[in-house]
């Protein structure tokens, strides 16, 4: 079925390092990607999102790299900060409206 | 805006009794997702509607649940009778973009405990 997972739970970094969260999926008809942020207590918010025909797109401090070779999305963050410490979700369009989330990995800044 | 609006934010309630979950989407969004998060399940999408209508529900896990949107305002969620294991936070997100995945905006969650 479809699916789209993570390769790490938890993921550490000290403050003012690079982070990088890998996903996996497996519906490669998707035409659409999105990575969510998720801080304690909330909901899920928007980060960034690419589309299927690129390979790589820019945001503020973060970057998302999608290799459909592998199936493989990933969001980098640079100069990672405290505020950044919170879950993040890759999603993939599953057809019409609907999105298919992953677990999500947890990051963790360290001061 | 003030966002997606859920209430209540809090639920307490005792197996057998009915739960309503209610959502206000954004202004001129049209369309509305349900969703679920627990530690096990991780994110799950039980329904969503377009235009007011139920699109796919094919995520709602039993007839205990039901979810209607009356109007382009307004959205609720039932479960009746609770169980302990519906225990969960419940999400209500909206967007406005067509078809594709859409980035959706979700209010602040309503945490159901069933006792």
């Amino acid at each position: 079925g479809e699916s789209v997972g993570l390769h790490l739970p938890t993921l550490s970094v000290q403050e003012g390092d690079n982070s990088i969260i890998n996903c996996a999926y497996s519906n490669s008809a998707s035409d659409y990607f999105i990575w969510y942020k998720q801080e304690s207590g909330k909901g899920p918010q928007f980060i960034i999102d690419i589309r299927s025909n690129m390979d790589k797109r820019q945001g503020q401090r973060v970057t998302v790299l999608l290799n459909k070779t592998v199936k493989h999305l990933s969001l980098q963050i640079a100069a990672t900060q405290p505020g950044d410490s919170a879950v993040y979700f890759c999603a993939q369009g599953a057809g019409g409206f609907k999105t298919i989330f992953g677990a999500g990995t947890r990051l963790f800044v360290k001061a | 805006d003030a966002g997606v609006i859920q209430s209540p934010r809090h639920e307490v309630t005792e197996m057998g009794q009915e739960v309503t979950l209610r959502c206000k989407p954004i202004s001129g969004h049209n369309s509305l997702f349900w969703y679920r998060q627990t530690m096990m399940r991780g994110l799950e999408l039980l329904i969503y509607f377009n235009n007011n209508v139920p699109i796919d529900d094919s995520g709602m896990p039993e007839d205990r649940f039901s979810a209607k949107m009356p109007n382009a305002s307004f959205s609720t969620l039932k479960i009746q009778p609770s169980e302990p294991r519906d225990s969960a936070v419940y999400f209500c997100a909206s967007s406005s973009r067509g078809q594709g995945a859409n980035e959706q905006f979700f209010g602040p969650g309503t945490r159901l405990t069933v006792l």
